[in-house]
Protein backbone atom coordinates (compact mmCIF):
# COMPACT_ATOMS: atom_id res chain seq x y z
CA UNK A 1 0.00 0.00 0.00
CA UNK A 2 1.32 3.61 -0.79
CA UNK A 3 2.80 5.88 2.10
CA UNK A 4 3.44 9.21 2.71
CA UNK A 5 5.34 10.48 5.34
CA UNK A 6 5.76 13.93 6.63
CA UNK A 7 8.73 13.44 9.41
CA UNK A 8 8.35 17.11 10.53
CA UNK A 9 5.78 17.25 12.72
CA UNK A 10 5.94 21.10 13.17
CA UNK A 11 8.05 23.87 11.84
CA UNK A 12 8.28 27.99 12.12
CA UNK A 13 9.91 30.32 10.13
CA UNK A 14 10.39 33.78 10.55
CA UNK A 15 8.55 36.70 8.32
CA UNK A 16 9.85 36.61 5.10
CA UNK A 17 11.97 34.39 5.03
CA UNK A 18 12.21 31.05 3.17
CA UNK A 19 11.00 27.36 4.63
CA UNK A 20 10.62 24.07 2.94
CA UNK A 21 8.59 21.50 4.47
CA UNK A 22 9.47 17.56 3.59
CA UNK A 23 7.58 14.69 2.26
CA UNK A 24 8.84 11.12 0.89
CA UNK A 25 6.02 8.92 -0.05
CA UNK A 26 6.45 4.99 -1.61
CA UNK A 27 4.75 3.55 -4.31
CA UNK A 28 5.40 0.83 -7.05
CA UNK A 29 3.49 3.01 -9.94
CA UNK A 30 4.75 5.43 -12.77
CA UNK A 31 2.13 7.23 -12.97
CA UNK A 32 0.75 9.50 -9.96
CA UNK A 33 -0.11 12.60 -8.58
CA UNK A 34 1.10 14.62 -5.92
CA UNK A 35 -0.22 17.34 -3.78
CA UNK A 36 0.35 20.00 -0.91
CA UNK A 37 -3.37 21.04 0.90
CA UNK A 38 -2.95 23.92 3.63
CA UNK A 39 -5.59 24.01 6.42
CA UNK A 40 -5.33 27.29 8.20
CA UNK A 41 -6.84 27.24 11.97
CA UNK A 42 -10.21 27.01 11.89
CA UNK A 43 -10.62 27.08 8.15
CA UNK A 44 -11.29 24.68 5.04
CA UNK A 45 -8.49 22.55 4.06
CA UNK A 46 -7.46 24.15 0.24
CA UNK A 47 -5.23 23.00 -2.31
CA UNK A 48 -1.69 24.86 -2.48
CA UNK A 49 -0.06 22.83 -5.85
CA UNK A 50 0.22 19.68 -7.32
CA UNK A 51 2.56 17.92 -9.47
CA UNK A 52 2.06 14.94 -12.01
CA UNK A 53 4.94 12.20 -11.91
CA UNK A 54 5.27 12.33 -15.61
CA UNK A 55 5.94 16.11 -16.10
CA UNK A 56 9.92 16.96 -15.23
CA UNK A 57 9.55 20.13 -14.33
CA UNK A 58 8.72 21.27 -10.76
CA UNK A 59 5.46 22.90 -10.00
CA UNK A 60 5.82 26.63 -9.23
CA UNK A 61 2.43 28.53 -7.89
CA UNK A 62 3.26 32.15 -7.22
CA UNK A 63 5.26 32.15 -3.41
CA UNK A 64 4.83 28.10 -3.20
CA UNK A 65 7.23 25.68 -5.15
CA UNK A 66 8.16 21.72 -5.40
CA UNK A 67 11.17 20.09 -5.39
CA UNK A 68 10.16 16.59 -6.65
CA UNK A 69 12.86 13.81 -6.94
CA UNK A 70 11.02 11.11 -8.49
CA UNK A 71 13.35 8.58 -8.38
CA UNK A 72 14.12 9.47 -4.37
CA UNK A 73 10.04 9.52 -3.77
CA UNK A 74 10.85 12.58 -2.35
CA UNK A 75 8.18 15.86 -2.97
CA UNK A 76 9.44 19.04 -0.83
CA UNK A 77 7.45 22.59 -0.74
CA UNK A 78 9.41 25.58 -0.60
CA UNK A 79 7.54 28.51 0.36
CA UNK A 80 9.22 32.15 -0.08
CA UNK A 81 8.80 35.15 1.31
CA UNK A 82 7.01 33.69 4.17
CA UNK A 83 3.61 35.44 5.34
CA UNK A 84 1.41 35.29 8.64
CA UNK A 85 -1.19 34.07 6.29
CA UNK A 86 0.89 30.61 5.63
CA UNK A 87 0.44 29.79 9.48
CA UNK A 88 -1.29 26.76 8.89
CA UNK A 89 -1.15 22.86 8.58
CA UNK A 90 0.23 21.56 5.55
CA UNK A 91 -0.19 18.15 4.14
CA UNK A 92 1.13 16.32 1.49
CA UNK A 93 -0.89 13.86 -0.78
CA UNK A 94 -0.79 11.38 -2.85
CA UNK A 95 -3.09 10.14 -5.77
CA UNK A 96 -2.32 6.92 -8.18
CA UNK A 97 -5.47 6.85 -10.69
CA UNK A 98 -8.28 6.24 -8.29
CA UNK A 99 -10.15 9.34 -6.60
CA UNK A 100 -8.52 8.28 -3.28
CA UNK A 101 -5.69 10.55 -2.00
CA UNK A 102 -2.90 8.77 1.04
CA UNK A 103 -2.18 11.75 3.07
CA UNK A 104 1.03 12.03 5.61
CA UNK A 105 1.13 13.12 8.76
CA UNK A 106 0.68 17.04 8.33
CA UNK A 107 3.26 19.42 9.52
CA UNK A 108 2.10 22.25 11.09
CA UNK A 109 3.77 25.88 10.26
CA UNK A 110 4.13 29.16 12.32
CA UNK A 111 5.50 32.19 11.15
CA UNK A 112 7.17 34.34 13.83
CA UNK A 113 6.64 38.48 13.04
CA UNK B 1 -16.24 27.82 -7.21
CA UNK B 2 -17.27 24.59 -5.35
CA UNK B 3 -18.55 24.72 -2.19
CA UNK B 4 -19.01 21.66 -0.06
CA UNK B 5 -20.37 22.08 3.42
CA UNK B 6 -21.00 20.18 6.47
CA UNK B 7 -23.87 20.30 8.87
CA UNK B 8 -22.29 21.23 12.37
CA UNK B 9 -18.90 22.44 13.08
CA UNK B 10 -18.98 21.03 16.60
CA UNK B 11 -20.87 18.41 18.12
CA UNK B 12 -20.99 16.85 21.17
CA UNK B 13 -22.73 13.26 22.15
CA UNK B 14 -23.18 11.32 24.69
CA UNK B 15 -21.36 7.01 24.59
CA UNK B 16 -23.72 5.00 23.09
CA UNK B 17 -25.74 7.81 20.54
CA UNK B 18 -26.43 7.72 17.24
CA UNK B 19 -24.81 10.74 15.30
CA UNK B 20 -25.12 11.93 12.32
CA UNK B 21 -22.40 13.64 10.25
CA UNK B 22 -23.57 15.02 7.26
CA UNK B 23 -22.31 16.85 4.04
CA UNK B 24 -23.69 18.76 1.12
CA UNK B 25 -21.49 19.77 -1.99
CA UNK B 26 -23.19 21.80 -4.94
CA UNK B 27 -21.12 20.81 -8.11
CA UNK B 28 -22.46 18.13 -8.97
CA UNK B 29 -19.70 16.20 -7.91
CA UNK B 30 -19.36 12.21 -8.69
CA UNK B 31 -17.41 11.35 -5.08
CA UNK B 32 -17.11 11.96 -1.71
CA UNK B 33 -15.68 10.86 1.35
CA UNK B 34 -15.37 10.84 4.57
CA UNK B 35 -12.24 11.45 6.26
CA UNK B 36 -11.23 11.78 10.22
CA UNK B 37 -7.93 13.74 11.30
CA UNK B 38 -6.12 13.08 14.28
CA UNK B 39 -3.17 15.04 15.55
CA UNK B 40 -0.01 12.95 14.31
CA UNK B 41 -2.28 10.66 12.48
CA UNK B 42 -3.45 13.14 9.69
CA UNK B 43 -6.64 12.29 7.65
CA UNK B 44 -7.60 8.85 7.39
CA UNK B 45 -10.24 7.66 5.33
CA UNK B 46 -13.43 6.39 6.62
CA UNK B 47 -16.15 5.96 3.69
CA UNK B 48 -16.38 7.13 0.20
CA UNK B 49 -19.15 7.03 -2.87
CA UNK B 50 -18.14 6.78 -6.35
CA UNK B 51 -22.27 7.36 -6.93
CA UNK B 52 -25.60 7.54 -5.38
CA UNK B 53 -26.19 4.57 -3.46
CA UNK B 54 -23.03 3.19 -3.37
CA UNK B 55 -20.03 2.97 -1.20
CA UNK B 56 -17.06 1.55 -0.23
CA UNK B 57 -14.97 1.15 3.00
CA UNK B 58 -11.68 3.07 3.50
CA UNK B 59 -8.98 2.65 5.98
CA UNK B 60 -10.96 2.57 8.86
CA UNK B 61 -14.63 1.79 8.55
CA UNK B 62 -15.44 0.03 12.14
CA UNK B 63 -17.96 1.60 14.02
CA UNK B 64 -19.10 4.24 11.05
CA UNK B 65 -21.84 3.81 7.91
CA UNK B 66 -22.80 5.66 5.88
CA UNK B 67 -25.59 6.75 3.06
CA UNK B 68 -25.85 8.54 -0.11
CA UNK B 69 -29.87 8.94 -1.28
CA UNK B 70 -29.07 11.81 -3.41
CA UNK B 71 -25.93 13.07 -5.57
CA UNK B 72 -25.24 16.04 -3.35
CA UNK B 73 -25.06 14.43 0.25
CA UNK B 74 -23.03 11.95 1.88
CA UNK B 75 -23.85 11.42 5.47
CA UNK B 76 -21.61 9.70 8.12
CA UNK B 77 -23.35 7.98 10.79
CA UNK B 78 -21.96 6.56 14.22
CA UNK B 79 -24.39 3.50 15.12
CA UNK B 80 -23.29 4.20 18.88
CA UNK B 81 -21.15 6.53 19.69
CA UNK B 82 -17.55 5.61 21.62
CA UNK B 83 -15.20 8.33 22.87
CA UNK B 84 -12.58 6.60 20.72
CA UNK B 85 -14.64 8.47 17.86
CA UNK B 86 -13.79 11.77 19.21
CA UNK B 87 -11.86 13.59 16.42
CA UNK B 88 -12.25 15.93 13.74
CA UNK B 89 -14.58 14.72 10.98
CA UNK B 90 -13.98 16.55 7.27
CA UNK B 91 -16.08 15.26 3.92
CA UNK B 92 -14.97 15.99 0.48
CA UNK B 93 -15.47 15.38 -2.89
CA UNK B 94 -14.27 15.53 -6.36
CA UNK B 95 -15.42 15.41 -10.06
CA UNK B 96 -15.23 11.85 -11.66
CA UNK B 97 -13.50 11.51 -15.26
CA UNK B 98 -10.09 12.06 -15.78
CA UNK B 99 -7.48 12.45 -12.66
CA UNK B 100 -5.75 14.56 -11.23
CA UNK B 101 -8.74 14.23 -9.00
CA UNK B 102 -8.63 17.45 -6.79
CA UNK B 103 -10.45 16.64 -3.40
CA UNK B 104 -12.48 19.60 -2.40
CA UNK B 105 -13.65 19.86 1.82
CA UNK B 106 -15.61 20.83 3.92
CA UNK B 107 -14.63 22.74 7.06
CA UNK B 108 -14.93 20.00 9.14
CA UNK B 109 -17.27 18.88 12.29
CA UNK B 110 -15.03 18.20 15.36
CA UNK B 111 -17.04 15.65 17.53
CA UNK B 112 -16.46 15.41 21.27
CA UNK B 113 -18.35 12.09 22.55
CA UNK B 114 -18.31 12.30 26.38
Amino acid sequence: AQTVTQSQPEMSVQEAETVTLSCTYDTSESDYYLFWYKQPPSRQMILVIRQEAYKQQNATENRFSVNFQKAAKSFSLKISDSQLGDAAMYFCAYNQGAQKLVFGQGTRLTINP
Amino acid sequence: DVKVTQSSRYLVKRTGEKVFLECVQDMDHENMFWYRQDPGLGLRLIYFSYDVKMKEKGDIPEGYSVSREKKERFSLILESASTNQTSMYLCASTAGGRPPYEQYFGPGTRLTVT
